[in-house]
């Protein structure tokens, strides 16, 4: 069946570093594939997305590009700021339209 | 533009006894679906409802259910709860459908049994 597995956390940083949150999925056909981002207290919001192989998703300096041969969708952003601290999701959706999601990956950024 | 409201926002309640959760779209959306997120399970689809049907059921017993009224409004009712039914319940609103539509999620609606 279809599952989504990322690197668990929790990842901490410091301010600036570079991040890379790793996720790789199982799925038949072509999923459409998300990154969602879930602030203290608040539900999830979509990060970013990309529904086709090497689409780049990209969102408020947030990258993850589709690729297909390895089957990962790992986020990435340059340079973190403290406000990026919150739990990220990967997911995907296939053609029955339910979204699977991994198990979050919970980013500490150290000031 | 109101986001996706859910209430109660926090809820205890003892084994055995049922629950019944409340969630409003945003104005104009006709989908809604609901997760349960718990530590150890992460986030796992319960069920979608469109246009007052039930499009989309994830694997949860038939304890779980759900119905969507007129307005789009959704309400997810769990009978003889259990232990484990402990977990933040979200919804996600879509303009048509999960699939075709990006979801916006409400707060949710944090559930503690004891």
């Amino acid at each position: 069946g279809n599952s989504v597995t990322q690197m668990e956390g929790p990842v901490t940083l410091s301010e600036e570093a570079f991040l890379t949150i790793n996720c790789t999925y199982t799925a038949t056909g072509y999923p459409s594939l998300f990154w969602y981002v879930q602030y203290p207290g608040e539900g999830l919001q979509l990060l970013l997305k990309a529904t086709k192989a090497d689409d780049k998703g990209s969102n408020k300096g947030f990258e993850a590009t589709y690729r297909k041969e390895t089957t990962s969708f790992h986020l990435e952003k340059g340079s973190v700021q403290v406000s990026d601290s919150a739990v990220y999701f990967c997911a995907l959706m296939n053609r029955d339209d339910k979204i699977i999601f991994g198990k979050g990956t919970r980013l500490h950024i150290l000031p | 533009k109101a986001g996706v409201t859910q209430t109660p926002r926090y809820l205890i309640k003892t084994r055995g006894q049922q629950v019944t959760l409340s969630c409003s779209p945003i104005s104009g959306h006709r989908s809604v679906s609901w997760y349960q997120q718990t530590p150890g399970q992460g986030l796992q689809f319960l069920f979608e409802y469109f246009s007052e049907t039930q499009r989309n059921k994830g694997n949860f017993p038939g304890r779980f259910s759900g119905r969507q009224f007129s307005n789009s409004r959704s309400e997810m009712n769990v009978s003889t709860l259990e232990l484990g039914d402990s977990a933040l319940y979200l919804c996600a609103s879509s303009l048509v459908s999960s699939g075709s539509h990006e979801q916006y999620f409400g707060p949710g609606t944090r559930l503690t049994v004891t």
